[in-house]
């Protein structure tokens, strides 16, 4: 089947610790991106990459940091630096990077709680 | 920087009802996208809009790009329960790189 990844749906860490959520796809998007969701808001967005070993902030980036050495992987690590890191995280991909009009599709989350 | 109002808010249905939310930019945009989304999960696409003027059904939903290309709406026609969860727009401007926009939600509940 393809679709998005994202693992694992819940995740608990204490803080002060590093953490890495997991996003893939098999849908061959070129595009993939972050985002972070909180109670009552919209999405915001993260990080998010064009192409294979290139990214950009993106709204919120501080805190957060992330890699693109494969075209269907896009791991997103909180640091201890990010001050609020509990949250909904959404990773999402699209088959279009650089420009024009594209259509993003979504994983199913992973919801973070740091303790 | 840019901005999606979305409204509204939340609303109750009653099976049956047809619901109506709508999404106004500050700017133009060239792609509105709807979303629903269910708890605990990720937005699924409902509708993808391209074109100003462009009206698209899926079922019993229909979304209309707003000829101004500022604002969208979308319809759900005699809703059923399951239509319950949060509704999002999004949209895209020229020389965004891709990156969307998103509105707050609308949340949609059943009446008690």
């Amino acid at each position: 089947d393809g679709g998005i990844t994202q693992s694992p749906k819940y995740l608990f860490r204490k803080e002060g610790q590093n953490v890495t959520l997991s996003c893939e796809q098999n849908l061959n998007h070129d595009a993939m991106y972050w985002y972070r969701q909180d109670p009552g808001q919209g999405l915001r967005l993260i990080y998010y990459s064009q192409i294979v070993n290139d990214f950009q902030k993106g709204d919120i980036a501080e805190g957060y940091s992330v890699s693109r050495e494969k075209k269907e992987s896009f791991p997103l690590t909180v640091t201890s630096a990010q001050k609020n890191p509990t949250a909904f995280y959404l990773c999402a991909s699209s088959p279009r990077g650089a420009g024009g009009t594209d259509t993003q599709y979504f994983g199913p989350g992973t919801r973070l709680t740091v303790l | 920087g840019q901005q999606l109002n979305q409204s509204p808010q939340s609303m109750f249905i009653q099976e049956g009802e047809d619901v109506s939310m709508n999404c106004t930019s500050s700017s133009i945009f060239n792609t509105w996208l709807w979303y629903k989304q269910d708890p605990g999960e990720g937005p699924v696409l409902l509708i993808a809009l391209y074109k100003a003027g462009e009206l698209t059904s899926n079922g019993r939903l229909t979304a209309q790009f707003g000829i101004t290309r500022k604002d969208s709406f979308l319809n759900i026609s005699a809703s059923i329960p399951s239509d319950v969860g949060i509704y999002f727009c999004a949209g895209q401007s020229l020389g965004s790189q891709g990156n969307l926009i998103f509105g707050k939600g609308t949340k949609l509940s059943v009446k008690p």
